[in-house]
């Protein structure tokens, strides 16, 4: 099972560029997470979608945008990328949302911007 | 909003001794989740153990097992018989049972020595 795959694995951006994180599973999940995570910081939610058609801000949304394409795919933008924005990147995807339910992580995303 | 803290930022224990990793959390809902992840050098994000909040009674899974008192608001993760294996870093997390956010502590690192 390939579970939650994220592409790509590296990228290196210059001040001002854009790009898109691509994020897809396969277990036939409702909910899926955009997760930033920096050193001494943890991870922190940027955008999530409970469930296909819609999608909440999380606790850093500034800067970025986000798609659900379809059940499968969740997507996250950098229109303008920053130096702050330089981080690992984690989608995520859960059944329901449902309170006891694990997440389930992508291999991560390793975004540096210049 | 609720919060994680973890205050120790590094931990080291003995390879088959035991270690005890500490997490408090701030909330003033009733009905949650807590849950302790381990990231090793892959990066990859694994679920170690997770505890409902109505539950008196603590989790255990296999080496690990939780002491979770909720008057004190405190969640922390005991690791017996320590294995090389078991180095990496580990998050407490907070689901909330109103929504689906999933909050991270900013995590602790613990190595093993041989």
């Amino acid at each position: 099972n390939a579970g939650v795959t994220q592409t790509p694995k590296f990228q290196v951006l210059k001040t001002g560029q854009s790009m898109t994180l691509q994020c897809a599973q396969d277990m036939n999940h409702n909910s899926m997470y955009w997760y930033r995570q920096d050193p001494g910081m943890g991870l922190r939610l940027i955008y999530y979608s409970a469930s296909e058609g819609t999608t909440d801000k999380g606790e850093v949304p500034n800067g970025y945008n986000v798609s659900r394409l379809n059940k499968r795919e969740f997507s996250l933008r950098l229109e303008s990328a920053a130096p702050s924005q330089t981080s690992v990147y984690f989608c995520a995807s859960s059944y329901n949302g449902q309170t006891n339910e694990k997440l389930f992580f992508g291999s991560g995303t390793q975004l540096s911007v210049l | 909003a609720q919060t994680v803290t973890q205050s120790q930022p590094e931990m080291s224990v003995q390879e088959a001794e035991t270690v005890t990793l500490s997490c408090t959390y701030d909330t003033s809902e009733s009905d949650y989740y807590l849950f302790w992840y381990k990231q090793p050098p892959s990066r990859q994000m694994i679920l170690v153990i997770r505890q409902e909040a109505y539950k008196q009674q603590n989790a255990t899974e296999n080496r690990f097992s939780v002491n979770f008192q909720k008057a004190a608001k405190s969640f922390s993760l005991k690791i017996s018989d320590s294995q090389l294996g078991d180095a990496a870093m580990y998050f407490c997390a907070y689901r909330s049972g109103a929504n689906s956010k999933l909050t991270f502590g900013k995590g602790i690192t613990l190595s093993v020595r041989p």
